[in-house]
Protein backbone atom coordinates (compact mmCIF):
# COMPACT_ATOMS: atom_id res chain seq x y z
CA UNK A 1 0.00 0.00 0.00
CA UNK A 2 1.04 3.63 -0.52
CA UNK A 3 2.92 5.24 2.42
CA UNK A 4 4.48 8.30 2.58
CA UNK A 5 6.96 9.03 5.96
CA UNK A 6 8.06 12.53 6.49
CA UNK A 7 10.91 12.85 9.23
CA UNK A 8 13.41 15.49 9.93
CA UNK A 9 11.33 17.84 11.68
CA UNK A 10 12.13 20.07 15.09
CA UNK A 11 13.17 22.81 16.46
CA UNK A 12 14.99 25.31 14.61
CA UNK A 13 16.11 28.82 15.47
CA UNK A 14 15.19 32.20 13.53
CA UNK A 15 17.38 32.05 10.57
CA UNK A 16 18.38 28.44 10.75
CA UNK A 17 17.90 25.63 8.77
CA UNK A 18 16.46 22.09 8.80
CA UNK A 19 16.16 19.51 5.94
CA UNK A 20 12.76 17.37 5.46
CA UNK A 21 13.09 13.68 4.13
CA UNK A 22 9.56 11.66 2.85
CA UNK A 23 10.27 7.96 2.48
CA UNK A 24 7.93 6.91 -0.32
CA UNK A 25 7.16 3.16 -0.67
CA UNK A 26 4.07 1.10 -2.26
CA UNK A 27 4.31 2.98 -5.61
CA UNK A 28 6.65 3.43 -8.35
CA UNK A 29 8.03 7.30 -7.53
CA UNK A 30 9.61 8.19 -10.18
CA UNK A 31 6.39 8.80 -12.26
CA UNK A 32 4.31 10.81 -9.40
CA UNK A 33 5.03 14.59 -8.92
CA UNK A 34 5.46 15.32 -5.17
CA UNK A 35 4.47 18.25 -3.09
CA UNK A 36 4.68 19.98 0.42
CA UNK A 37 2.05 21.42 1.75
CA UNK A 38 2.08 23.00 5.49
CA UNK A 39 -0.34 23.90 7.95
CA UNK A 40 0.80 26.19 10.81
CA UNK A 41 -0.82 25.69 14.02
CA UNK A 42 -4.18 26.14 14.03
CA UNK A 43 -4.33 27.63 10.51
CA UNK A 44 -5.79 26.21 7.22
CA UNK A 45 -3.89 24.58 4.37
CA UNK A 46 -0.80 26.16 2.34
CA UNK A 47 0.44 25.01 -0.47
CA UNK A 48 4.61 25.19 -0.55
CA UNK A 49 6.23 23.60 -3.60
CA UNK A 50 5.89 20.44 -5.63
CA UNK A 51 8.50 18.69 -8.26
CA UNK A 52 7.79 16.79 -11.30
CA UNK A 53 8.37 13.08 -11.63
CA UNK A 54 11.37 11.66 -12.71
CA UNK A 55 13.51 13.78 -14.44
CA UNK A 56 12.72 17.15 -11.76
CA UNK A 57 12.48 19.16 -14.75
CA UNK A 58 9.45 20.99 -13.13
CA UNK A 59 9.37 22.87 -9.76
CA UNK A 60 7.21 25.36 -8.34
CA UNK A 61 6.96 27.28 -4.62
CA UNK A 62 5.10 29.54 -3.35
CA UNK A 63 6.09 33.44 -3.19
CA UNK A 64 6.29 32.49 0.89
CA UNK A 65 8.90 30.48 0.64
CA UNK A 66 10.90 31.23 -2.89
CA UNK A 67 14.40 31.89 -2.62
CA UNK A 68 14.74 30.16 0.75
CA UNK A 69 13.23 26.97 0.32
CA UNK A 70 14.60 23.84 -1.96
CA UNK A 71 12.53 20.81 -2.82
CA UNK A 72 14.34 17.73 -4.15
CA UNK A 73 14.00 14.22 -4.77
CA UNK A 74 16.09 10.81 -5.29
CA UNK A 75 14.28 8.27 -7.30
CA UNK A 76 16.44 5.64 -6.78
CA UNK A 77 16.25 6.21 -2.73
CA UNK A 78 12.14 7.00 -3.37
CA UNK A 79 12.75 10.24 -1.24
CA UNK A 80 11.26 13.56 -1.25
CA UNK A 81 13.17 16.23 0.11
CA UNK A 82 12.69 20.07 1.52
CA UNK A 83 15.45 22.26 2.34
CA UNK A 84 14.64 24.94 4.33
CA UNK A 85 17.11 28.33 5.03
CA UNK A 86 16.60 31.22 6.39
CA UNK A 87 13.83 30.06 8.59
CA UNK A 88 11.29 32.94 10.25
CA UNK A 89 8.78 32.29 12.87
CA UNK A 90 5.81 31.97 10.31
CA UNK A 91 7.25 28.96 8.93
CA UNK A 92 6.41 27.44 12.14
CA UNK A 93 3.89 24.39 10.79
CA UNK A 94 3.75 20.89 10.42
CA UNK A 95 4.77 19.73 7.07
CA UNK A 96 3.37 17.01 5.02
CA UNK A 97 4.46 15.29 1.74
CA UNK A 98 1.91 14.60 -0.60
CA UNK A 99 1.75 12.27 -3.95
CA UNK A 100 0.08 13.97 -7.20
CA UNK A 101 -3.44 11.92 -8.25
CA UNK A 102 -1.70 11.77 -11.64
CA UNK A 103 -4.78 13.16 -13.13
CA UNK A 104 -5.00 16.23 -15.24
CA UNK A 105 -4.30 19.05 -12.39
CA UNK A 106 -2.26 18.53 -9.46
CA UNK A 107 -4.51 17.00 -7.11
CA UNK A 108 -2.39 14.88 -3.49
CA UNK A 109 -4.36 11.81 -3.48
CA UNK A 110 -2.17 10.04 -0.48
CA UNK A 111 -0.86 12.79 2.67
CA UNK A 112 2.06 11.53 4.95
CA UNK A 113 1.01 12.11 8.52
CA UNK A 114 3.09 15.34 8.74
CA UNK A 115 6.05 16.57 10.90
CA UNK A 116 6.41 19.50 12.99
CA UNK A 117 9.11 22.14 12.13
CA UNK A 118 9.05 24.93 15.20
CA UNK A 119 11.11 28.04 14.52
CA UNK A 120 11.57 29.71 17.59
CA UNK A 121 14.41 31.58 19.52
CA UNK B 1 -2.71 34.95 -8.45
CA UNK B 2 -5.85 33.55 -7.68
CA UNK B 3 -7.43 33.41 -4.06
CA UNK B 4 -9.88 31.22 -3.04
CA UNK B 5 -12.84 32.33 -0.57
CA UNK B 6 -14.47 29.35 1.64
CA UNK B 7 -18.38 30.42 2.94
CA UNK B 8 -19.67 29.68 5.17
CA UNK B 9 -16.88 29.40 7.79
CA UNK B 10 -18.75 27.09 9.97
CA UNK B 11 -21.77 25.47 9.14
CA UNK B 12 -23.72 24.01 12.14
CA UNK B 13 -26.07 20.98 10.78
CA UNK B 14 -27.57 17.34 12.22
CA UNK B 15 -26.92 14.19 10.76
CA UNK B 16 -29.29 13.13 8.28
CA UNK B 17 -29.18 16.77 6.83
CA UNK B 18 -27.29 17.97 3.26
CA UNK B 19 -24.61 20.54 3.23
CA UNK B 20 -23.58 23.50 0.70
CA UNK B 21 -20.24 24.08 0.96
CA UNK B 22 -18.92 27.12 -1.22
CA UNK B 23 -15.45 28.03 -2.70
CA UNK B 24 -15.48 31.50 -5.14
CA UNK B 25 -12.13 31.72 -6.96
CA UNK B 26 -11.17 35.50 -7.38
CA UNK B 27 -9.97 34.65 -11.12
CA UNK B 28 -11.15 31.44 -13.23
CA UNK B 29 -10.20 28.52 -12.18
CA UNK B 30 -8.15 27.19 -15.81
CA UNK B 31 -9.14 23.99 -17.07
CA UNK B 32 -11.69 23.32 -13.27
CA UNK B 33 -8.57 22.54 -11.74
CA UNK B 34 -10.36 22.08 -8.14
CA UNK B 35 -10.33 20.16 -5.78
CA UNK B 36 -12.01 19.38 -1.80
CA UNK B 37 -10.27 17.73 0.98
CA UNK B 38 -11.72 16.78 4.34
CA UNK B 39 -9.88 17.17 6.82
CA UNK B 40 -10.36 15.52 10.59
CA UNK B 41 -8.44 16.71 13.62
CA UNK B 42 -4.93 15.24 14.10
CA UNK B 43 -5.03 13.93 10.69
CA UNK B 44 -3.63 14.60 7.41
CA UNK B 45 -6.19 15.64 4.59
CA UNK B 46 -7.97 13.46 2.56
CA UNK B 47 -8.58 14.31 -0.93
CA UNK B 48 -12.84 14.24 -2.30
CA UNK B 49 -13.37 15.83 -5.14
CA UNK B 50 -11.05 16.91 -7.98
CA UNK B 51 -11.69 18.44 -11.62
CA UNK B 52 -14.54 20.18 -9.70
CA UNK B 53 -16.80 17.51 -9.77
CA UNK B 54 -15.04 13.77 -10.02
CA UNK B 55 -15.13 11.86 -6.54
CA UNK B 56 -11.78 10.11 -5.43
CA UNK B 57 -11.48 6.70 -5.22
CA UNK B 58 -13.48 5.28 -2.35
CA UNK B 59 -15.29 8.47 -1.60
CA UNK B 60 -19.35 7.87 -0.62
CA UNK B 61 -21.29 8.95 -3.48
CA UNK B 62 -23.48 11.38 -1.07
CA UNK B 63 -20.44 13.97 -2.08
CA UNK B 64 -20.69 15.29 -5.11
CA UNK B 65 -18.75 18.18 -6.60
CA UNK B 66 -20.20 20.90 -9.37
CA UNK B 67 -19.43 24.66 -10.66
CA UNK B 68 -16.78 26.04 -12.97
CA UNK B 69 -14.82 29.11 -13.58
CA UNK B 70 -15.31 31.16 -10.61
CA UNK B 71 -17.67 29.48 -8.45
CA UNK B 72 -17.82 26.33 -7.23
CA UNK B 73 -19.53 24.11 -4.66
CA UNK B 74 -19.50 20.90 -2.68
CA UNK B 75 -22.26 19.09 -1.82
CA UNK B 76 -22.75 16.63 0.52
CA UNK B 77 -26.57 15.26 0.72
CA UNK B 78 -26.72 13.11 3.64
CA UNK B 79 -24.80 13.60 6.83
CA UNK B 80 -23.04 10.72 8.53
CA UNK B 81 -21.09 11.47 11.64
CA UNK B 82 -18.00 10.94 10.20
CA UNK B 83 -18.49 14.00 7.62
CA UNK B 84 -18.05 16.92 10.42
CA UNK B 85 -14.61 18.46 9.54
CA UNK B 86 -13.37 21.18 8.45
CA UNK B 87 -13.35 20.86 4.50
CA UNK B 88 -10.54 22.86 2.04
CA UNK B 89 -10.97 23.85 -1.77
CA UNK B 90 -7.63 23.80 -3.76
CA UNK B 91 -7.05 25.38 -7.14
CA UNK B 92 -4.15 24.07 -9.69
CA UNK B 93 -5.27 26.34 -12.48
CA UNK B 94 -1.88 28.56 -12.55
CA UNK B 95 0.48 28.80 -10.18
CA UNK B 96 0.36 29.41 -7.25
CA UNK B 97 -1.19 26.77 -5.93
CA UNK B 98 -3.75 27.95 -3.05
CA UNK B 99 -5.91 26.98 -0.83
CA UNK B 100 -9.20 28.30 0.69
CA UNK B 101 -9.47 29.16 4.25
CA UNK B 102 -11.60 26.15 4.96
CA UNK B 103 -15.38 26.05 6.26
CA UNK B 104 -15.71 24.26 9.25
CA UNK B 105 -18.83 21.10 9.52
CA UNK B 106 -19.98 20.88 13.04
CA UNK B 107 -22.55 18.68 14.82
CA UNK B 108 -25.52 20.99 15.88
Amino acid sequence: QVQLVESGGGLAKPGGSLRLSCAASGFTFRDYYMTWVRQAPGKGLEWVCFVSGSSSSTIMYSDSVKGRFTISRDNAKNSLYLQMNSLRAEDTAVYYCARDALVDGLYFDYWGQGVLVTVSS
Amino acid sequence: EIVLTQSPGTLSLSPGEGATLSCRASQSVSSNYLAWYQQKPGQAPRLLIYGASSRATGIPDRFSGSGSGTDFTLTISRLEPEDFAVYYCHHSGSPPYAFGQGTDLEIK
